[in-house]
């Protein structure tokens, strides 16, 4: 059982380029999410979606996009990279039921290392 | 807003010492509260949790017990061993808000040496 899946685990970018990171999970999953890993700052979301069609902005959403075209899929793009989005970036996901009161599965996650 | 405060690290114990890692929370309505623990190099995952006042939740040896009354959800295991090195999290997520994400504390970092 696959679980949640992150491509790629590590990633050096320059100033203003692009990327995208994918994120799949095989457990038919309403609710997908993004976090950041920060150094003293703990996790923080980015952006979430509660099925396909559907996302919205978390805590800290600039810089970043995201599109939920799939169940299993929820990519998030960054458009013109910074040196701030050096990080570590989680994809974690739930089924809709669980929100509150269940787990979130997590991917291994993806170093972000912007020069 | 909704916040958790745990206590900063890193934590480094001796193998059978007795564990504490305070959390504290903040929160409108009635939350649902979690440790999560991240394994180096890993990612996170659910250690425990408590859905109500006065719930306990406990796995692996680990034990955490909701309070209301002092809105704290404090982390026990009796004797950590080696394998227990990892960083820990407190959550907290509030039901029927309306809201979709898990607030998380800064994280706790323990070491436990032979």
């Amino acid at each position: 059982n696959a679980g949640v899946t992150q491509t790629p685990k590590f990633q050096v970018l320059k100033t203003g380029q692009s990327m995208t990171l994918q994120c799949a999970q095989d457990m038919n999953h309403e609710y997908m999410s993004w976090y950041r890993q920060d150094p003293g700052m703990g996790l923080r979301l980015i952006h979430y979606s509660v099925g396909a069609g559907i996302t919205d902005q978390g805590e800290v959403p600039n810089g970043y996009n995201v599109s939920r075209s799939t169940t299993e899929d929820f990519p998030l793009r960054l458009l013109s990279a910074a040196p701030s989005q050096t990080s570590v970036y989680f994809c974690a996901s739930s089924y809709f039921r669980d929100l509150g009161t269940g787990e979130l599965f997590f991917g291994e996650g993806s170093r972000l290392t912007v020069l | 807003g909704d916040s958790v405060t745990q206590m900063e690290g890193p934590v480094t114990l001796s193998e059978e010492a007795f564990l504490t890692i305070n959390c504290t929370y903040t929160a409108t309505g009635y939350p649902s509260l979690f440790w999560y623990v991240q394994y180096p190099g890993e990612g996170l995952q659910l250690l425990l949790k408590a859905t109500k006042a006065d719930d306990k939740g406990s796995n692996k040896g680990f034990e955490a017990t909701y309070r209301k009354e002092t809105t704290s959800f404090h982390l026990e295991k009796g004797s950590v061993q080696v394998s227990d090195s990892a960083v820990y999290f407190c959550a907290l997520s509030t039901s029927g808000a309306g809201s979709y994400q898990l607030t998380f504390g800064k994280g706790t970092k323990l070491s436990v040496i032979p």
